[in-house]
């Protein structure tokens, strides 16, 4: 089945450590994209990439970092930086400009990180 | 910076019944995608629907429509034949590349 997996499910970090978590995609799409929810409001942009090696900061970057290696692959590191990190988040993925469903996010299932 | 808002925190419907969510947006662009995504208990966000601003017919899939008024920047979601499977967090979000989401509307279905 195609899809988007994250892991863990639920993540516990004590403060000044960095936690690392997981997206993967086998849905051959080009962009991906992190997301951060906190209680009561949507989603809000951490970083997203279009290709293979690039990648741009959204509205709240500060306190994270990202890779894309690979096409299929998107880690988001939440370093001890991030003053409050706990919340529930969410990678999406899509494909990019002319192709069908353009600008369509599909997203995981999301990873609910705690700070102890 | 584009703006997503969702008027109602909170709506009811009864089981069979329509409901209609409401959404406006703010936006100097012409050409965008207008969606709303659904999220269950579970969290997981799911794809409801799609718009593309270019075109006029009204985006349906199923017992879900949307009404969109390009010139008022509306986009507003209806249930028909509502279900208690539909009870969930509904969120409006617009695209020209990175997705900008509203707030969301707590929908809650009684038998």
């Amino acid at each position: 089945d195609g899809g988007i997996t994250q892991s863990p499910k639920y993540l516990f970090r004590k403060e000044g450590q960095n936690v690392t978590l997981s997206c993967e995609q086998n849905l051959n799409h080009d962009a991906m994209y992190w997301y951060r929810q906190d209680p009561g409001q949507g989603l809000r942009l951490i970083y997203y990439s279009q290709i293979v090696n690039d990648f741009q900061k959204g509205d709240i970057a500060e306190g994270y970092s990202v890779s894309r290696e690979k096409k299929e692959s998107f880690p988001l590191t939440v370093t001890s930086a991030q003053k409050n990190p706990t919340a529930f988040y969410l990678c999406a993925s899509s494909t990019v400009g002319e192709a069908v469903e353009a600008d369509t996010q599909y997203f995981g299932p999301g990873t609910r990180l705690t700070v102890l | 910076a584009q703006t997503v808002t969702q008027s109602q925190p909170e709506m009811s419907v009864q089981e069979a019944e329509t409901v209609t969510l409401s959404c406006t947006y703010d936006t100097s662009e012409s050409d965008y995608y207008l969606f709303w995504y659904k999220q269950p208990p579970s969290r997981q966000m799911i794809l409801v629907i799609r718009q593309e601003a270019y075109k006029q017919q009204n985006a349906t899939e199923n017992r879900f429509s949307v009404n969109f008024q390009k010139a008022a920047k509306s986009f507003s979601l209806k249930i028909s034949d509502s279900q208690l499977g539909d009870a969930a967090m509904y969120f409006c979000a617009y695209s020209n590349g990175a997705l900008n989401f509203g707030k969301g509307t707590s929908l809650l279905v009684t038998p």
